[in-house]
């Protein structure tokens, strides 16, 4: 298993401005991604970060607005950019290995509200 | 793209009693992964269950199994002797087997089964 520190829990934020929140993995893995999980709903992928290379987004989310980064195999960091109301939900951080049959592990997720 | 619905935002049982929470997909592979995820109030998803496609047999673990109908895209959860503890959202997941660099655990995921136990 791989244990993974998301920081900050939470934050409340003014608009317009940005937040850069950051995952710590205990291990080394090959794939790191990020969800989003609008107020009561479900989670979906923002994008796919891989050491060394451009993050793969989803569609619907652009980089400019949700800059990743991924410097080296235990650690990455998602920015949420000029922001508004719309932004505010949990973000979460989750890995895997694409040799991996077992599940994704996944942060604490970051509780961001913007006012 | 693989889609995941589950069809129950909300769902209540007594503690003691047993409940199924039902998830439904689909998808074109013949080879994948299901598994349901607990989400508390502190937001931490927790695997409760995995079930591999490809093995016929229902996955158990402990108070919680699963009935996988491969045929029928169908994954339901069945929660026994229900604790105050259990209650929580309840996702059901997707995940494609590994291929090259691009899947990974990507997992899609159903809308979310909300599940209240009273005592």
């Amino acid at each position: 298993s791989a244990v993974i520190s998301q920081k900050p829990s939470r934050d409340i934020c003014q608009r317009g401005t940005s937040l850069t929140i950051q995952c710590q993995v205990d291990s080394q893995v090959t794939m790191m991604f990020w969800y989003r999980q609008q107020p009561g709903q479900s989670l979906t992928l923002i994008a796919t970060a891989n050491q060394g290379s451009e993050a793969t987004y989803e569609s619907g989310f652009v980089i400019d607005k949700f800059p990743i980064s991924r410097p080296n195999l235990t650690f990455s960091t998602l920015t949420v950019s000029n922001m508004s109301p719309e932004d505010s939900s949990i973000y979460l951080c989750s890995v895997g290995d694409r040799l991996s049959v077992t599940e994704a592990f996944f942060g604490q997720g970051t509780r961001l509200t913007v006012v | 793209a693989q889609t995941v619905t589950q069809s129950q935002p909300e769902m209540s049982v007594q503690e003691a009693e047993t409940v199924t929470l039902s998830c439904t997909y689909d998808t074109s592979e013949s080879d994948y992964y299901l598994f349901w995820y607990k989400q508390p109030p502190s937001r931490q998803m927790i695997l409760v269950i995995r079930q591999e496609a490809y093995k016929q047999q229902n996955a158990t673990e402990n108070r919680f199994s699963v009935n996988f109908q491969k045929a029928a895209k169908s994954f339901s959860l069945k929660i026994s002797d229900s604790q105050l503890g259990d209650a929580a959202m309840y996702f059901c997941a997707y995940r494609s087997p590994p291929n090259g660099e691009t899947s990974g655990s990507r997992l899609t995921f159903g809308e979310g089964t909300q599940l209240t136990v009273n005592p």
